[in-house]
């Protein structure tokens, strides 16, 4: 089965630096790769995704990377803000019949001013 | 639409207790997924559903899980006996068409067994 690694885990940037988040996956037939933010006590919601016929995508401060040759996929955030401070996921799941998303274990983000 | 509603927000209950915690998905979402969240595990999908009908079920940890939708708004997901090792936040969430989408989770249920 699919096996979605992610790091870091804990991650600490000044506001207005950029941040990166990486994550590894094992399945070769994965083709679709979102990311999630949770915030704290609040429900994981989806910020980004990727399919795997894209090599990058942007949406304003935010971009996510693919290369599905090494099979990882990168979160991009610029000028961070302090409202940037959650917990990112990211996720895989192959396209094939009886699968669903198979997350990484979270980077927490804490963005300071 | 009011988004996926679970039920209860909290629950603390006592070991070899019943919980039952129950999931509204958002009305056309044909896919149910129910996750459990911990510090040390991650989010881990224990059992998703389409149209009614479970599809995979190996992530339920051990038979005292089991999960039922009986219709398509409604679903539920019971422990029984509960345990400490139980403790955890369940999301339910739901997609539309395909799980190759990005799933609409619930506010989920803190789940804690004393």
């Amino acid at each position: 089965g699919e096996n979605v690694e992610q790091h870091p885990s804990t991650l600490s940037v000044q506001e207005g630096d950029s941040a990166v988040i990486k994550c590894t996956y094992s399945d070769s037939a994965s083709n679709y790769f979102p990311w999630y933010k949770q915030e704290l006590g609040k429900r994981p919601q989806l910020i980004i995704d990727i399919r795997s016929n894209v090599g990058e995508k942007k949406d304003q401060r935010i971009a996510v990377t693919l290369n599905k040759t090494a099979k990882h996929f990168s979160l991009h955030i610029t000028e961070t803000q302090p409202e940037d401070s959650a917990v990112y996921f990211c996720a895989a799941i192959p396209n094939q019949a009886g699968t669903a998303l198979i997350f990484g274990k979270g980077t927490t983000l804490s963005v300071s001013s | 639409d009011a988004g996926v509603i679970q039920s209860p927000r909290h629950e603390v209950t006592e070991m070899g207790q019943e919980v039952t915690l129950r999931c509204k998905p958002i009305s056309g979402h044909d896919y149910l997924f129910w996750y459990r969240q911990t510090m040390m595990r991650g989010l881990e999908l224990l059992i998703y559903f389409n149209n009614n009908v479970p599809i995979d079920d190996s992530g339920m940890p051990e038979d005292r899980f089991s999960a039922k939708m009986p219709n398509a708004s409604f679903s539920t997901l019971k422990i029984q006996p509960s345990e400490p090792r139980d403790s955890a936040v369940y999301f339910c969430a739901g997609s539309q068409g395909s799980p190759l989408r990005g799933y609409t989770f619930g506010s989920g249920t803190r789940l804690t067994v004393v």
